[in-house]
């Protein structure tokens, strides 16, 4: 059975802390993205990696940054955390290239910045 | 830049009965692929159903089917004999055929409920 880990489902954070957010695939996957999901807005990406080591920028990559350094693993940087950065984060990992394939998603992490 | 947009935010249904979520997109692209996703309130969202622009035929999957209209960029799901278990957001999203473009982008998300 494919699975996405993310190493929180909840997690309660201070304003200025720097948190991090794991991901894990186990489907060698060389895709992985990172969207947040916020009630009326959809899934936004906030980063999305294509390979080891290789991330581009998606459409609101501001305050955070990512790190792959194993295929497999993909994390979620939020530098100093701030209110406005609580949210649902969900990881996705899909095959390489675009078309058909579909993306697997992690169970989410729902963060709460206080 | 593509879009999706989903612009029903919420909709109810009867348990037993049909219900078609809409999704229109914006693209120059000839060639792409459409998907719907679940997401119950487990949060695990799943895989319901794709479609490829080049395929004339509307993709099918037990319950669910699609009402794919190239011409007008429309991607409706419809949900036949609905069950308590359809109850979740449905996200509707496009993804390029073009090297380099990896990004699976979605719509707002419709919430279906359904009603015993």
């Amino acid at each position: 059975d494919v699975k996405v880990t993310q190493s929180s489902r909840y997690l309660v954070k201070r304003t200025g802390e720097k948190v991090f957010l794991e991901c894990v695939q186990d489907m060698d996957h060389e895709n992985m993205f990172w969207y947040r999901q916020d009630p009326g807005l959809g899934l936004r990406l906030i980063y999305f990696s294509y390979d080891v080591k290789m991330k581009e920028k998606g459409d609101i990559p501001e305050g955070y940054s990512v790190s792959r350094e194993k295929k497999e693993r993909f994390s979620l940087i939020l530098e100093s955390a701030s209110t406005n950065q609580t949210s649902m984060y969900l990881c996705a990992s899909s095959l390489r290239g675009a078309g058909n394939t579909e993306a697997f998603f992690g169970q989410g992490t729902r963060l709460t910045v206080v | 830049a593509q879009t999706v947009t989903q612009s029903q935010p919420e909709m109810s249904v009867q348990e037993a009965e049909t219900v078609t979520l809409s999704c229109t997109y914006d693209t120059s692209e000839s060639d792409y692929y459409l998907f719907w996703y679940k997401q119950p309130p487990s949060r695990q969202m799943i895989l319901v159903i794709r479609q490829e622009a080049y395929k004339q035929q509307n993709a099918t999957e037990n319950r669910f089917s699609v009402n794919f209209q190239k011409a007008a960029k429309s991607f409706s799901l419809k949900i036949s004999d609905s069950q308590l278990g359809d109850a979740a957001m449905y996200f509707c999203a496009y993804r390029s055929l073009y090297p380099g473009t990896y990004k699976y982008i979605f719509g707002t998300g419709t919430r279906l409920k359904v009603l015993a």
